[in-house]
């Protein structure tokens, strides 16, 4: 059975511009969650995704966006790029809402 | 003040040493405690899951909850070099999940 699958796992970008991260959940889960990972701050969590509905949403300001599609597949945007911005971002799904978490290897986004 | 706290190491002990990795917490509405690990450039993967207070144990890995101190712990013993991972302690509860910030952990030949 795959995993959850991201891409694309390495990024470089620029301040000022936009990025979308994909991400592919286990067959069969319907919920997709994402978290930004830095050294500073640990995992965050972003928002969670269950049969196309934001059900939960983190401290994340507008910049950053999600949507889920009827296949449970998820994307992520970040629009205007800030330097504070790089980081790993990881996805992970779930049979459930709150349900036990597989993540993805993550995108790795580098803002210069 | 965070709700999780994770001292974040780095962490280094000779192979087969007892390791202690702890979490202290704030949020009484936590009710489960997870352990990920995660293995440099790679998702981190559940380890443990543990809802009451008390010891959970899964071959060298056992997990401790103690609700009246707000601490939770995981022990690995007789510890190898595959160990060498960074841990991450959850708590659900409230309708959200939190994480600790991890704890970087070497287990030296």
């Amino acid at each position: 059975k795959a995993g959850v699958t991201q891409t694309p796992r390495y990024l470089i970008k620029t301040r000022g511009q936009q990025v979308t991260l994909s991400c592919s959940p286990i067959s069969g889960h319907r919920s997709v969650s994402w978290y930004q990972q830095t050294p500073g701050q640990g995992l965050q969590f972003l928002f969670e995704y269950f049969s196309e509905t934001q059900r939960n949403k983190g401290n994340f300001p507008g910049r950053f966006s999600g949507r889920q599609f009827s296949n449970s597949r998820s994307e992520m945007n970040v629009s205007t790029l800030e330097l504070g911005d790089s980081a790993l971002y990881l996805c992970a799904s779930s049979q459930t809402v709150s349900g036990e978490l597989f993540f993805g290897e993550g995108s790795r986004l580098t803002v210069l | 003040q965070k709700e999780v706290e994770q001292d974040p190491g780095p962490l280094s002990v000779p192979e087969g040493a007892i390791v202690s990795l702890n979490c202290t917490y704030s949020n009484s509405a936590f009710q489960y405690f997870m352990w990920y690990r995660q293995y440099s450039r790679k998702g981190p993967e559940l380890l443990m899951y543990t809802y009451s207070s008390g010891n959970k144990e899964d071959g060298r890995f056992t997990a401790q909850v103690d609700k009246s101190s707000k601490y939770i712990s995981l022990f690995i013993r007789d510890s190898q070099p595959s160990d060498s991972a960074t841990y991450l302690c959850a708590m659900h509860g409230a309708q959200k999940l939190v994480f600790g910030q991890g704890t970087r952990l070497t287990i030296n030949p």
